[in-house]
């Protein structure tokens, strides 16, 4: 079985300030990971994915994230955050193995203040 | 492309009512997915077709929710009778098969039962 821990239902930051979601997982199989980002009213949209091959993965908006297998992390960040960032973001784990059913985690809302 | 089309986008109805909900897929994409997100609950997966033909159902919380793919362009999550406790948004999502593609989002459908 998989799950997936999303520390922190709410992180705030400021305009401009490093922005981290952290993110763990646990997968009896390689995994497949994702962060969806999904701003009020709409839909999950993807930002990025890690699927094989290098471990650093960029995504939309200047989000990337990092697959370190040892803690069975896959923490979001960005630079520099944006008011436009303001949105629930989720972690999901994926079985490679399988079919494509996805596992997320609560989410994590992330508030951006001026 | 138009993207993962559901509809209604908004229902309100009274406890006892039957309620369906519609999902046109993207064209090509041979998975679809019927979610459920709450509060309390986050990102539930409710059912999983694959080429048309259920594959994971085991999150469908009762015999209350039946959920139907008659072809690959579309599907209905039907809830006879409908609960207060069923009041949520449901998406629905397709993808291309397997684990390592992107599933995508349809806008929603906000329910709520009275």
């Amino acid at each position: 079985a998989q799950s997936v821990t999303q520390l922190g239902s709410h992180v705030s930051v400021s305009e401009g300030a490093l922005v981290l979601l952290r993110c763990n997982y646990s997968s009896s199989v390689p995994p497949y990971l994702f962060w969806y980002v999904q701003y009020p009213n709409q839909g999950l949209q993807l930002l990025l994915k890690y699927t094989t091959g290098a471990t650093l993965v960029k995504g939309i908006n200047g989000f990337e994230a990092e697959f370190k297998k040892s803690e069975t992390s896959f923490h979001l960040t960005k630079p520099s955050a944006h008011m436009s960032d303001a949105a629930e973001y989720f972690c999901a784990v994926s079985d490679a193995s399988g079919y494509s059913t996805l596992t997320f985690g609560k989410g994590t809302m992330l508030l951006v203040s001026p | 492309d138009a993207g993962v089309i559901q509809s209604p986008r908004h229902e309100v109805t009274e406890m006892g009512q039957e309620v369906t909900l519609r999902c046109k897929p993207i064209s090509g994409h041979n998975s679809l997915f019927w979610y459920r997100q709450t509060m309390m609950r986050g990102l539930e997966l409710l059912i999983y077709f694959n080429n048309n033909v259920p594959i994971d159902d085991s999150g469908m919380p009762e015999d209350r929710f039946s959920a139907k793919m008659p072809n690959a362009s579309f599907s209905t999550l039907k809830i006879q009778p409908s609960e207060p406790r069923d009041s949520a948004v449901y998406f629905c999502a397709s993808s291309s098969d397997r684990g390592q593609e992107t599933q995508y989002f349809g806008p929603g459908t906000r329910l709520l039962v009275l």
